[in-house]
């Protein structure tokens, strides 16, 4: 199985700030990688797909990028509704693979 | 609008077998290049694949559960459906039935499905 490894896996930050959650690929998945962001109780929710296309109607806060096995989520800056758990998600080869999750809470 | 909604018994017996149904509305589960999938949550941790049924009649299962695992579509409800075999207390979760084409771009509200005699 591909193993997706998140850093960090809780991070503290005010509304406004810039927020940087990573993701690294155990092997090559080319750009098969989506961002979710979940909040209590809710279904999780797609923002990026592909390492960096914004899935419609979501914020342009929100970007995604690729660097070899390491994909980055950047929020330019961060909403009191952002406060949730993140997850990156490989759809390159199956069993496809989730993160462990990065909460971001708030400071 | 693609609509999910997860359905079946929220309380199973250890060694029984875990049956649920996704409704779709909005949209066919037998077209399109989409994937039905189920994934689930235990309480407290992180996402797991389970399956999906391909629109075109394949189906892919995650091997940690594969060889108690279906996932079957009923065309003429519009609904796909997951049965797990002897399931355990590590069975009991959130399950989720979304649609994946990129990302997993439709999700059901989830039904908690916990395993307890």
């Amino acid at each position: 199985d591909i193993q997706m490894t998140q850093s960090p896996s809780s991070l503290s930050a005010s509304v406004g700030d810039r927020v940087t959650i990573t993701c690294r690929a155990s092997q090559s998945i080319s750009r098969y990688l989506n961002w979710y962001h979940q909040k209590p109780g809710k279904a999780p929710k797609l923002l990026i797909y592909a390492a960096s296309t914004l899935q419609t109607g979501v914020p342009s806060r929100f970007s995604g990028s690729a660097s070899g096995a390491d994909f980055t989520l950047t929020i330019s800056s961060l909403q009191p509704e952002d406060f949730a758990t993140y997850y990156c998600q490989q759809s390159s080869t199956t069993p496809w693979t989730f993160g462990q999750g990065t909460k971001v809470e708030i400071k | 609008q693609v609509q999910l909604q997860e359905s079946g018994p929220g309380l199973v017996k250890p060694s029984e077998t875990l049956s649920l149904t996704c409704t779709v509305s909005g949209g066919s589960v037998s077209s399109g290049s989409y994937y039905w999938s189920w994934i689930r949550q235990p309480p407290g941790k992180g996402l797991e694949w389970i399956g999906y049924f391909y629109f075109s009649g394949s189906t892919n299962y995650n091997p940690s559960l594969k060889s108690r695992v279906t996932i079957s579509v009923d065309t003429s409800k519009n609904q796909f459906s997951l049965k797990v075999s002897s399931v355990t207390a590590a069975d009991t979760a959130v399950y989720y039935c979304a649609r994946l084409m990129a990302g997993f771009d439709y999700w059901g509200q989830g039904i908690l499905v916990t395993v307890s005699s």
